[in-house]
């Protein structure tokens, strides 16, 4: 079966760096994402791998590692407004979209 | 009005009733989605539509009923529902071509509850 995994809640100081990683088992890839979603308010999109490296974005980067099934999303200088669920998706062979269930990032004064 | 739009944001319904979800996008994409999102469940993919032509159906139990009149506008009807069925239903839409990325945009949700 398809399946990604990610953990389901994490705690971070303002100011600090945090890592939210995501493993994956899917039938083929074609690409990987990253999404932000706050409380009540619909998912945005953060971020796109489909290929093996780093892809930075202010103060967010994300990375991919294909041979491992891996991508995590960097978070730095956190900011309280970066408290929210952070949805990690790949596409598959069939070029659908099997979604993890989101990591609950909080951050902390 | 620009982005997706998603109406009513709030709807309780008994399990007799019948009504519609309405999505609208104003971003010249061509593929729109019906997602089911549930507390700490991942997004459940419930359909897909290409250029108005319905791509996927991820095994939805018929009291959910989609169409899509155009590429820019698409529903959910409902009828019949059961009380498993309260969620926040996600409509989105995407470019979808040679050299897209193809980032889901989402509309606000309908938060639906079913009695």
């Amino acid at each position: 079966g398809q399946n990604i995994d990610q953990p389901t809640e994490m705690t971070a100081t303002e100011g600090a760096i945090v890592q939210i990683n995501c493993t994956y088992q899917t039938s083929g890839f074609n690409g990987l994402f990253w999404y932000q979603q706050h409380a009540g308010e619909a998912p945005t999109f953060l971020s796109y791998n489909v290929l093996d490296g780093l892809e930075e974005k202010g103060r967010f980067s994300s990375f991919l590692s294909r041979s491992k099934g891996y991508s995590y999303l960097l978070l730095k200088e956190l900011q309280m407004k970066d408290s929210a669920s952070y949805l990690c998706a790949v596409r598959d062979s069939n070029y659908q979209l099997i979604w993890g269930a989101g990591t609950k990032l909080i951050i902390k004064p | 009005e620009t982005g997706v739009t998603q109406t009513p944001r709030h709807l309780v319904m008994g399990m007799t009733n019948k009504k519609s979800l309405k999505c609208e996008q104003h971003l010249g994409h061509n593929a729109m989605y019906w997602y089911k999102q549930s507390a700490k469940k991942p997004l459940e993919l419930m359909f897909v539509y290409n250029f108005k032509e319905q791509t996927e159906n991820n095994s939805v139990p018929s009291r959910f009923s989609p169409e899509c009149p155009n590429s820019s506008h698409l529903f959910l009807h409902l009828h019949t529902l059961q009380p498993e069925d309260s969620a926040l239903y996600l409509c989105a839409s995407s470019p979808h071509g040679a050299g897209e990325v193809g980032e889901q945009y989402f509309g606000p949700g309908t938060r639906l509850t079913v009695t």
